[in-house]
């Protein structure tokens, strides 16, 4: 079984500045997908980033960027220029083959202060 | 495109009552399943199914049936609602992994109280 495992159990960041959450995972197999979900306090589940094992290139999307090591089964969140917007819970996930048991870390909630 | 429909959105349940949580997508996914969220905590797995017919469970499944008669439809049954079944409870979907831009697709979440 996999699992994932976010060690942070809250952090702040002032605004402007840039803040990385965590997250290691275990699996054996070698197709998977990893994800960055975000979720404010109305507890709507939204895509932050995604990045697929086979793919050497770190994921991007405008100020949110994944280091993802395949070796040390570790994939962090980097968030830039953080906006008080970003004040939520992250949690990384993990899908392998079997996209209906998809595994979730307990999440890692973010405060951006002004 | 609906997406991922998830009702109710807010139910109150006393205890030993029954009910169900509907869950439709409209996305044509193989893969759907049931999480719940405890406060300040990650998504557990309930049950899932890998298409339809095809249901199995997952980390915390006493209390729960479901049943996946079309691609379309995954309900979720609490059989004799308990205070501790107080949760957020989440629908989920997606494609069959293997190709590019696979994504968990959510629901917007059920909150149920069990007094």
């Amino acid at each position: 079984a996999q699992t994932v495992t976010q060690s942070q159990p809250e952090m702040s960041v002032q605004e402007a500045e840039t803040v990385t959450l965590s997250c290691t995972y275990d699996t054996s197999e070698s197709n998977y997908y990893l994800f960055w979900y975000k979720q404010p306090p109305s507890r709507q589940m939204i895509l932050v980033i995604r990045q697929e094992a086979y793919k050497q290139q770190n994921a991007t999307e405008n100020r949110f960027s994944v280091n993802f090591q395949k070796a040390a089964k570790s994939f962090s969140l980097k968030i830039s220029d953080s906006q008080l917007g970003d004040t939520a819970m992250y949690f990384c996930a993990f899908m392998g083959t079997n996209a209906g048991k998809s595994t979730f870390g307990d999440g890692t909630t973010l405060t951006v202060k002004p | 495109n609906a997406g991922v429909t998830q009702t109710p959105k807010f139910q109150v349940l006393k205890t030993g009552q029954s009910m169900t949580l509907q869950c439709a997508q409209d996305m044509n996914h193989e893969y759907m399943s049931w999480y719940r969220q405890d406060p300040g905590m990650g998504l557990r797995l309930i049950h899932y199914s890998v298409g339809a017919g095809i249901t199995d469970q997952g980390e915390v499944p006493n209390g729960y049936n479901v049943s996946r008669s079309t691609t379309e439809d995954f309900p979720l049954r609490l059989l004799s609602a308990a205070p501790s079944q107080t949760s957020v409870y989440f629908c989920a979907s997606s494609y069959r992994p293997g190709g590019p831009g696979n994504t968990i697709y959510f629901g917007e979440g059920s909150w149920l109280t069990v007094v």
